[in-house]
């Protein structure tokens, strides 16, 4: 039984595309992220969704929209895609309940920009 | 700001042998602190953590000691065996968000 699950797990896309990735997480998180992570392993945030409200959203350029349709699912829409935001993405879900929230990780999404 | 830096890798060790990977952190307040491991092809998951000052969180061999008086969370293990190959991220939790250090990428060799 997958707690975060990502969809695709790889993905090949050429410039100017629009694509997304979908998130889910059977775990009762009210917390859901969005991360980045490049060639050089570092991992950046994006966006962190509380109870489907938007809480964190760092610099990210406006091509990228999250949406969370309900608690459980947190997507990743990209617009006109470029060859730097070939990347790794993670999906990633938490409780915080006030405690310090331990996060939960998808597998990850390879994208590949061509 | 909120920060986390780590030793640089690729850290190469023999089966066996001792680790340490460096952590220190630069915090308002008093942040939790954890290890995640990321293994090839996969996701990360949390290896151990620690909530406030003097705690050590444990797991699988691993250790780390929340330091405050050093801003430092180093993460310790006796002896490394090559199932230990990863990238190691050390981060702290603020504000309901994770910050990563940039990871250190650890190779056990038999």
């Amino acid at each position: 039984d997958t707690a975060v699950s990502q969809t695709p797990k790889y993905l090949v896309t050429q410039m100017g595309n629009d694509k997304s990735i979908k998130c889910e997480q059977n775990l009762g998180h009210d917390t859901m992220y969005w991360y980045k992570q490049d060639s050089k392993k570092f991992l950046k945030i994006m966006f962190s969704y509380n109870n489907k409200e938007l809480i964190i959203n760092e610099t990210v350029p406006n091509r990228f929209s999250p949406k969370s349709p309900d608690k459980a699912h947190l997507n990743l829409h990209i617009n006109s895609l470029e060859l730097g935001d070939s990347a790794v993405y993670f999906c990633a879900s938490s409780r915080y309940s006030g405690g310090s929230p331990e996060a939960f990780f998808g597998q990850g999404t390879r994208l590949t920009v061509v | 700001g909120n920060s986390v830096t780590q030793m640089e890798g690729p850290v190469t060790l023999s089966e066996e042998a001792f680790l340490t990977i460096n952590c220190t952190y630069t915090a308002t307040g008093y942040p939790s602190l954890f290890w995640y491991v990321q293994y090839p092809g996969e996701g990360l998951q949390l290896l151990l953590k620690a909530t406030k000052a003097d705690d050590k969180g444990s797991n699988k061999g691993f250790e780390a000691t929340y330091r405050k008086e050093t801003t430092s969370f180093h993460l310790e293990k006796g002896s490394v065996q090559v199932s230990d190959s990863a990238v190691y991220f050390c981060a702290l939790e603020y504000g309901n968000k994770l910050v990563f250090g940039a990871g250190t990428i650890l190779r056990v060799k038999s």
